[in-house]
């Protein structure tokens, strides 16, 4: 089946640093990729949604200029957090679908959990 | 808005052992509905879906039916076994567009031997 990977599953930094989380398709070409935060014993909340070329949709409330997602390759996307605080450590997890695999289809990712000290 | 509520968990349960957990959701029109199963260290799975009012989803022993009337999807099977221990999250999502999922809480699962 589809397998979605995300680079690393887990990372600590420093207040101020920025810090990026790749999410790959393995074997499948991803035109659209989802970006989602989940907090302790939260839902998962949508951030953004990234269409291969092109700027990534963002959720209202969400700020564009700190997590940058850019998705250049049918099988890359990445998101970064910029200038990282406490506040934004969380798990955040990608997601992929493609035309082929079905309108329902969404592959997650692991999800990549980030400690920000 | 739209929104997903489902019971909070944690919940464990022996072997054999019957399974539901609840799932309502509030909607403006007539979402899809999922079901989606995470294991221990891996990326969330669908596990099943409902596209439409009185579709019944099922999958690896699992049912879930599309209840307009009540707004629920509750996810139900007959004799857990503990490969089955996970998180459950009930989802929806509109056809078209960017098919955007809206998730619930999730409800972490531990069966026993």
């Amino acid at each position: 089946g589809a397998v979605v990977s995300q680079h690393p599953s887990r990372v600590i930094c420093k207040s101020g640093t920025s810090v990026k989380i790749e999410c790959r398709s393995l074997d499948f070409q991803a035109t659209t990729m989802f970006w989602y935060r989940q907090f302790p014993k939260q839902s998962l909340m949508l951030m953004a949604t990234s269409n291969e070329g092109s700027k990534a949709t963002y959720e209202q409330g969400v700020e564009k200029d700190k997590f940058l997602i850019n998705h250049a390759s049918l099988t890359l996307s990445t998101l970064t957090v910029t200038s990282a605080h406490p506040e934004d450590s969380s798990f955040y997890i990608c997601s992929a679908r493609a035309p082929g695999l079905g309108p329902y289809e969404q592959y997650f990712g692991p999800g990549t959990r980030l400690t920000v000290t | 808005g739209n929104s997903v509520t489902q019971m909070e968990g944690p919940v464990t349960l022996s072997e054999e052992a019957f399974l539901t957990i609840n799932c309502t959701y509030t909607a403006t029109g007539y979402p899809s509905l999922f079901w989606y199963v995470q294991y221990p260290g891996e990326g969330l799975q669908l596990l099943l879906k409902a596209t439409k009012a009185d579709d019944k989803g099922s999958n690896k022993g699992f049912e879930a039916t599309y209840r307009k009337e009540t707004t629920s999807f509750h996810l139900e099977k007959g004799s857990v076994q503990v490969s089955d221990s996970a998180v459950y999250f009930c989802a929806l999502s509109f056809q078209g567009g960017s098919e955007k999922l809206v998730f619930g809480k999730g409800m972490k699962l531990t069966v026993n031997p």
